[in-house]
């Protein structure tokens, strides 16, 4: 069974950073990309960008190029969403997603990611 | 970047209702559309990709259909466990795109 397990919610002060993660099983990790989708309360979803994790290659949305940081530890089947410095902005739900292998719809989905920022 | 234009926004009905949700691309996207669905506090659900393409397990009241730039979601015979937010999203370019969303209420 594909499964997309995500870190746990965390609550965090504007300007300090943060890691989340999502890690892939029941399938080869290596063979589909991992996108990531943000959902701000209440709000749409927007799509961050992606990693293939065989090269870590990733594609940003121009939305969040610079904000956000994307990274992958192949060896572990774990993709990554960093943040350097957070913003009370950044709160928001966050996914991760692998699209289905014909197209970039998105297949599977992590079960979610909360991020509170806070002072 | 592609913007994806849902309409309406809400709409609200009643049980076995059929219900019809359009998404506009600002440019042509051929048939990489995709349809989520999306119940409170929980992640999306493909339901349909390759713009009428049905996801293995979900229900055949669902189809897509729509080429270029325009789009339709049609749920016929509305059931109770379809009240939810709908989304669609391009999967022609970069950066992928998603609709607004539409909100399907219990009129």
């Amino acid at each position: 069974e594909v499964q997309l397990v995500q870190s746990g919610a965390e609550v965090k002060k504007p300007g300090e950073s943060l890691r989340i993660s999502c890690k892939g099983s029941g399938y080869k990790f290596t063979s589909y990309w991992i996108s990531w989708v943000r959902q701000m309360p209440g709000k749409g979803l927007e799509w961050m960008g992606r990693i293939d994790p065989s090269d870590s290659y990733t594609n940003y949305s121009p939305s969040f190029q610079g904000h956000v940081t994307i990274s992958v530890d192949k060896s572990i089947s774990t993709a990554y969403l960093q943040w350097s410095s957070l913003k009370a902005s950044d709160t928001a739900m966050y996914y991760c997603a692998r699209p289905d292998g014909t197209s970039d719809s998105l297949d599977y989905w992590g079960q979610g990611s909360l991020v509170t920022v806070s002072s | 970047d592609i913007q994806m234009t849902q309409s309406p926004s809400s709409v609200s009905a009643s049980v076995g209702d059929r219900v019809t949700i359009t998404c506009r691309a600002s440019q042509g996207i051929s048939s990489w559309l995709a349809w989520y669905q999306q119940k409170p506090g929980k992640a999306p659900k493909l339901l349909i990709y390759a713009a009428s393409s049905l996801q293995s397990g979900v229900p055949s009241r669902f189809s897509g259909s729509g080429s270029g730039t325009d789009f339709t979601l049609t749920i016929t015979s509305l059931q109770p466990e379809d009240f939810a937010t709908y989304y669609c999203q391009q999967a022609n370019s970069f950066p992928l795109t998603f609709g607004g969303g539409t909100k399907v209420e219990i009129k």
